[in-house]
């Protein structure tokens, strides 16, 4: 099936620094999304990306559509505690109902 | 605005018995529906979607099945629950159709953790 390999699996930063993660694929991609999970909940999307090049914020978040449709990537910049979670991308090849493809996600802790 | 429910939040099964986790949304119309598992806190992996009532995919062969009886209301349940059927079950939905450059953008529900001894 369709696979996102998304790295780094796992990040232990310092509070105030700046985050980045991302996500490849052998495959092209016409969206890409990113989504937050905090423990014990569900999924909340941060951004969705709809065009190649795409670059969008959402507060300290910034995420990129790479051009050649293939990758994305997250950053988070001057992190605070509540950014602990795990962050995945999000993938879909068509306008199809067959949802979306994810990533296995990137914990992200925070050390104080 | 939309709202989406899951329950039960945390369930405790027996090898062997049944399961119904239940999902309903509110606020739209005729939406896809989708049930993802999340095993060890990690990656989503779809389990089935629907399009429609009584319309069911899966994606995976596995020891569950779905049925959506009714528009916003989707379910997922088994006869004989594995050891391997534990996880963090996620149900979502999104609107029918395609919108901007086609994203289904999912909305996901609060998840149900079950635990299969």
């Amino acid at each position: 099936g369709q696979q996102l390999n998304q790295s780094p699996q796992s990040m232990f930063i310092q509070e105030g620094e700046d985050v980045s993660m991302n996500c490849t694929s052998s495959s092209i991609f016409n969206t890409w999304l990113w989504y937050k999970q905090d423990p014990g909940e569900g999924p909340v999307l941060l951004i969705a990306l709809y065009k190649a090049g795409e670059l969008t914020s959402n507060g300290r978040l910034t995420a990129q559509f790479g051009i050649t449709r293939k990758d994305s990537f997250l950053n988070i910049s001057a992190s605070i505690p509540s950014d602990v979670g795990i962050y995945f991308c999000a993938g879909q090849k068509r306008g199809g109902a067959d949802g979306l493809t994810f990533g296995k996600g990137t914990h992200l802790i925070i050390q104080p | 605005s939309q709202t989406i429910h899951q329950w039960p939040a945390t369930l405790v099964q027996p090898v062997g018995s049944p399961l119904s986790l239940e999902c309903t949304v509110e606020g739209t119309s005729n939406p896809n529906l989708y049930w993802y598992r999340q095993a060890a806190g990690r990656g989503l992996q779809l389990l089935f979607y629907s399009v429609g009532i009584g319309q069911i995919s899966s994606e995976v062969p596995q020891n569950l099945s779905a049925s959506r009886p009714q528009d916003r209301q989707f379910i997922l349940s088994s006869k004989k629950l594995l050891l391997s059927d534990s996880g963090f079950y996620l149900c979502a939905w999104s609107i029918s159709g395609t919108s901007r450059s086609g994203a289904n953008v999912l909305t996901f529900g609060a998840g149900s953790r079950l635990t299969v001894l």
